[in-house]
């Protein structure tokens, strides 16, 4: 158990809905970072918080949003759905800006769009 | 050209081979190596990480990284079924703050014959 807590663990869905997937850090972890992991395109970054502020972003469609609460857990938040953004998408989370690359990963939350 | 290009396999060992499993990467910038692993409907978690070039060996594992051949590889002694796992590659840039996400290649399904 990583300590890192991501639900819901699966979501179905229609496309044009909007969703919200949450993640609760391990404790004292000051960074979340959100990745999306599909067949074709593997693990890809989304964007990463710090403390609250956004520090990062990677991949990350217009569509998509996320932020980070002063409890430290964070949200993902995706709209507009549409069938290419089934995929996983995990939450993980590191002490400080893992400059060692040690990032501890939720179990995902599995996104169906139909 | 995608950043790290990794194999997917699968790649099927009997148990108790050497197993070595390799990732390419593009960007010379590249400055920290990691492998996960990652077990079915789990997360990924770290298994080692090496800063440069050079070796690491962690019990049953050995990282090498040649960053002349921006070629990275790891070496599983004495594999196991429980090895059985896909191997996620993962690379960073030295940043000053580190406020960057990890680029994964696609990952290399194992499977350890009993």
């Amino acid at each position: 158990d990583s300590g890192v807590t991501q639900t819901p663990k699966h979501l179905i869905t229609a496309t044009g809905q909007r969703v919200t997937l949450r993640c609760s850090p391990r404790s004292g972890d000051l960074s979340v970072y959100w990745y999306q992991q599909s067949l074709d395109q593997g693990l890809q970054f989304l964007i990463q918080y710090y403390n609250g502020e956004e520090r990062a972003k990677g991949n990350i469609l217009e569509r998509f949003s996320a932020q980070q609460f002063p409890d430290l857990h964070s949200e993902l938040n995706l709209s507009s759905l549409e069938l290419g953004d089934s995929a996983l998408y995990f939450c993980a989370s590191s002490v400080g800006t893992s400059r060692t690359g040690e990032l501890f990963f939720g179990e995902g939350s599995r996104l169906t769009v139909l | 050209q995608k950043e790290v290009e990794q194999d997917p396999g699968p790649l099927s060992v009997p148990e108790g081979a050497i197993v070595s499993l390799n990732c390419t990467y593009s960007n010379s910038a590249f400055q920290y190596f990691m492998w996960y692993r990652q077990y079915s409907r789990k997360g990924p978690e770290l298994l080692m990480y090496t800063y440069s070039s050079g070796n690491k060996e962690d019990g049953r594992f050995t990282a090498q990284v040649d960053k002349s051949s921006k070629y990275i590889s790891l070496f599983i002694r004495d594999s196991h079924p429980c090895d059985s796992a896909t191997y996620l590659c993962a690379t960073r840039v030295a940043s000053g703050g580190g406020a960057d996400g990890l680029t994964f290649g696609k990952g290399t399904h194992l499977i350890i014959q009993p």
